[in-house]
């Protein structure tokens, strides 16, 4: 069976610091990986997704991720973070089955 | 493009007492939509998968008594929580897809069980 493990629950940094999200994925096969944000009391927002090529994904508000086949990682990053980027964020796993399995989510929040 | 819309976004129900909602897929076909369920400060559970021309299956820890799915068409699913209790609550989302990589997400039921 497949699973994601997102190890950080919370991640606390100050406001233009660089950030990375760590994601790690169990699967035999290479999976479609995925990560979302949610804000207070919202449904879910994709923020980028992998399904195969360059390992490294470029998603909205200058988010991105790596895949790492060998690690089987798929970390999330972004060179300056904003106080609005405050949120959960979920890294989930597709395997090709029209259903998604999510890790437990890390709680980011940003420091003026 | 292809959205998700489900109603309601907010209920409150008695405990004990049945809740229904739904699930409208436009832009695309949805041959598949699964319902997530998030209690509050968890992350989301899959409940159920409901592939058109399929059997409907069902997550571990749920069941087609508890949490009957209807999905008639491409376009649309309903879910229902039957004799909701207070581990009820908490946001159902819906995601639809057509072939099996990506799925789209509505903005999600909110479920108080009072």
């Amino acid at each position: 069976a497949q699973s994601v493990t997102q190890p950080d629950a919370r991640v606390t940094v100050s406001e233009g610091a660089s950030l990375q999200l760590r994601c790690k994925y169990s699967y035999s096969a290479t999976p479609y990986l995925f990560w979302y944000v949610q804000y207070p009391r919202q449904g879910l927002q994709l923020l980028l997704k992998y399904y195969s090529g360059d390992p490294v994904v470029q998603g909205v508000n200058s988010f991105e991720a790596e895949f790492s086949k060998s690690n089987s990682s798929f970390h999330l990053q972004k060179a300056s973070v904003h106080w609005s980027d405050s949120a959960v964020y979920f890294c989930a796993l597709n395997t090709n089955t029209g259903k998604l399995t999510f890790g437990d989510g890390t709680v980011l929040t940003v420091k003026p | 493009g292809a959205l998700v819309y489900q109603y309601p976004r907010r209920t409150i129900c008695k405990s004990g007492t049945s809740m229904r909602m739904e699930c409208q897929a436009v832009g695309f076909q949805a041959t598949s939509v699964a319902w997530y369920r998030q209690s509050p400060q968890k992350t989301f559970e899959l409940i159920a998968l409901s592939t058109v021309n399929s059997a409907i299956k069902y997550e571990q820890n749920f069941t087609q008594e508890k949490f009957p799915i209807s999905h008639p068409n491409l376009s649309f699913s309903s879910m229902t929580v039957l004799n909701a209790y207070l581990e009820d609550r908490g946001l159902y989302l819906c995601g639809a897809s057509t072939g099996n990589t990506e799925v789209f997400f509505g903005k999600g039921t909110r479920l108080t069980v009072v």
